[in-house]
This record gives C-alpha cells, structure tokens and sequence, in this order.
C-alpha cells in the first residue's frame, strides 16, 4: 500500500509570501494529523482531522494557518503570509481509526518549510 | 502542562557501548510513553511502546514515575542504530502527542 505522501519536499519563499503544503494519507485512513518541528525544537502538534472535520485544531499556532481537508482524502495546510519563524519541518500522519495512535502513526517524509 | 524533555540533543558512543537517551515528562494523568526513530533519509517510524513492554532491535525503555522519566537504553549500540531519537508522551487516548526535542544518536565505529 502506498504511504503518507507529503509534497513538496522542501520549498523556499520569501517572507510574506504564501505556501501550500498538501499531504495524501494512507488511502482508507480517516485521520489525518498534521505536525511541525521548527528548527532545534519538539514536534509539535498542529491539528487533527476525522475524516473532513477537524477534530482538535488547538495546535495551530495563529490565523496566518489555514487546514483544510475537503472531501475527506489529502489535506492542504496554507501559510499566509509566511514568517521567518515559520521555517521548519512540517509533518503529516494518518491512522485507520482514532485512538490507532497506540500502535504508532504513519508519518509522511515531511515537508521542508524555510522562509527566508 | 505537558511537556516533554530531552536534555540531550547530541549523544556518541563507540560501538559495542551502552546507550542510554534520556526522556523526562511532565503531566498529570496517566503518562503513555512512546520512542520514535527517525533514520537517516527515512520516515518517523515507531520504534516502542511504554504498554507493550517490549524490546525493539535490543532497545528497552522503562517507565519510572516516581522520576517521570522513560530513558532508553540499548546495552551494546550498532552503527545501524545512528539515527535521531523522539521520546513522545500520549493524551487523548492516543490521539495527540507531546514530542520531545530529539537526541541524535551517533554511534562511532
């Protein structure tokens, strides 16, 4: 089965520009979390979706981000307009079921996010 | 608040040592503690689980709450064990996690 997709790899852009980052879960898989490691810090928890509905959204950090997951398949995650301390790794996970975290999520490849 | 700490970002050995990364939480409930491994050029796999209790590729990590830690320890490293290292702890019935801040493993030939 294919895994988490997560595109693109890395991006570059300017401060103040706007950057799209999407990711594709394991087909089936209803929820889909989104996490971020900003440089020498944690990973940390930004939102999860059950299916199109966000489910806990209270990691996103302000309204410059903006999820989305219509139709219940891949997920968008926007950064408008993007700040210098918005640079960092952007994860995505999906599992079958909630609470599947107990066997471990399935992450992606993740997102390399800098603004510069 | 939860929180997640390793004071370690960098650890060597030389193969054929013991490892330990240390792991300390913070948080109220009932702690559900998990190691994640990410290696070079690889995904964020799941390496352990506090509940199951097992070991993984000679890795073990115990829960100890009167210290609210849950290092890992590996008697004898491999170089193929270099990778970098997440402890997380779990809330909401495994539906959010609290990551540390990560050790990179690097073992020495």
């Amino acid at each position: 089965e294919a895994g988490v997709t997560q595109f693109p790899s890395h991006s570059v852009i300017e401060k103040g520009q706007t950057v799209t980052l999407r990711c594709d879960p394991i087909s089936g898989h209803d929820n889909l979390y989104w996490y971020r490691r900003v440089m020498g810090k944690e990973i940390k928890f930004l939102l999860h979706f059950v299916k199109e509905s966000k489910q806990d959204e209270s990691g996103m950090p302000n309204n410059r981000f903006l999820a989305e997951r219509t139709g219940g398949t891949y997920s968008t995650l926007k950064v408008q307009p993007a700040e210098l301390e918005d640079s960092g790794v952007y994860f995505c996970a999906s599992s079958p079921i909630l609470g599947h975290g107990l066997y471990g999520y399935t992450f992606g490849s993740g997102t390399r996010l800098t603004v510069v | 608040a939860q929180r997640v700490t390793q004071p370690e970002k960098l650890l060597s050995v030389f193969k054929g040592a013991p490892v330990e990364l240390k792991c300390n939480y913070s948080y109220s409930g009932s702690p559900e503690l998990f190691w994640y491994v990410q290696y070079s050029r690889q995904r964020l796999q799941l390496l352990l689980r506090h509940i199951s209790r097992e070991s993984i590729k000679g890795f073990t990590a115990d829960l100890n709450k009167g210290e609210t830690s849950f290092h890992l320890k590996k008697p004898f490293a491999q170089e193929e064990d270099s990778a970098m290292y997440y402890c997380a702890l779990s809330v909401d019935n495994f539906n959010k996690f609290y990551f540390g801040s990560g050790t990179k493993l690097n073992v020495k030939p």
